[in-house]
């Protein structure tokens, strides 16, 4: 059963860049079927697919905020991250990661979400 | 603003059925793109309920069912339970514009 962990600042000042990892456990980053996925959720508000990166390397961002948003990946520490640059108080929201599973596009395990608050 | 519609609620008793429609477009679930839909509890993370169109993942009830014709999919539970009070998503591929994953505007379910 993969299992994904989030963790992160939980406070980010305005214009500052977000920084998130989800530690993948149960599971590999390496994994040929998966592409290791953030996506997030204003409070009360729907979800907001933000981009996704497989194990090459390769990556694929949402176009609303591409020019922002960089995802890597460690596979020695079975970890990929999430950088957010010029954050504002919309940037406000739970970050969740979750894999998308390669054949069917859909995403089928998700961490637990970390809220984080772009506040002064 | 998503390219995929739900109503945003729905509510109905204990026992009985409700459907929610998931309405789009072209270039998305008319584009021949798979629909996929999510549960959410509250204070929790999305659960995967219903992929391809259809399909239940290992321990969803088969009282959760899912269906797509044209641009539209649809999502029905029966037998409603307490439990099934949540926030429910569809998700898909679009094309519009330039290509990217999209979710539905999200349907809170009530039991009365």
């Amino acid at each position: 059963q993969v299992q994904l962990q989030e963790s992160g600042p939980g406070l980010v000042k305005p214009s500052e860049t977000l920084s998130l990892t989800c530690t993948v456990s149960g599971g590999s980053v390496s994994s040929g079927n998966s592409y290791w996925s953030w996506i997030r959720q204003p409070p009360g508000k729907g979800l907001e697919w933000i981009g996704y990166i497989y194990v090459s390397g390769s990556t694929n961002y949402n176009p609303s905020l591409k020019s922002r948003v960089t995802i890597s990946v460690d596979t020695s520490k079975n970890q990929f991250s999430l950088k957010l640059s010029s954050v504002t108080a919309a940037d406000t929201a739970i970050y969740y990661c979750a894999r998308l599973e390669a054949d069917g596009y859909y995403f089928d395990y998700w961490g637990q979400g970390t809220l984080v608050t772009v506040s002064s | 603003q998503s390219v995929l519609t739900q109503p945003p609620s729905v509510s109905e008793a204990p026992g009985q059925r409700v459907t929610i429609s998931c309405t789009g477009s072209s270039s998305n679930i008319g584009a021949g793109y798979d629909v996929h839909w999510y549960q959410q509890l509250p204070g929790t993370a999305p659960k995967l309920l219903i992929y391809g169109n259809s399909n239940r993942p290992s321990g969803v009830p088969d009282r959760f069912s899912g269906s797509k014709s044209g641009t539209s999919a649809s999502l029905a539970i029966t037998g409603l339970q307490a439990e099934d009070e949540a926030d429910y998503y569809c998700q898909s591929y679009d094309t519009s514009l330039s290509a990217r994953y999209v979710f539905g505007t999200g349907t809170k379910v009530t039991v009365l």
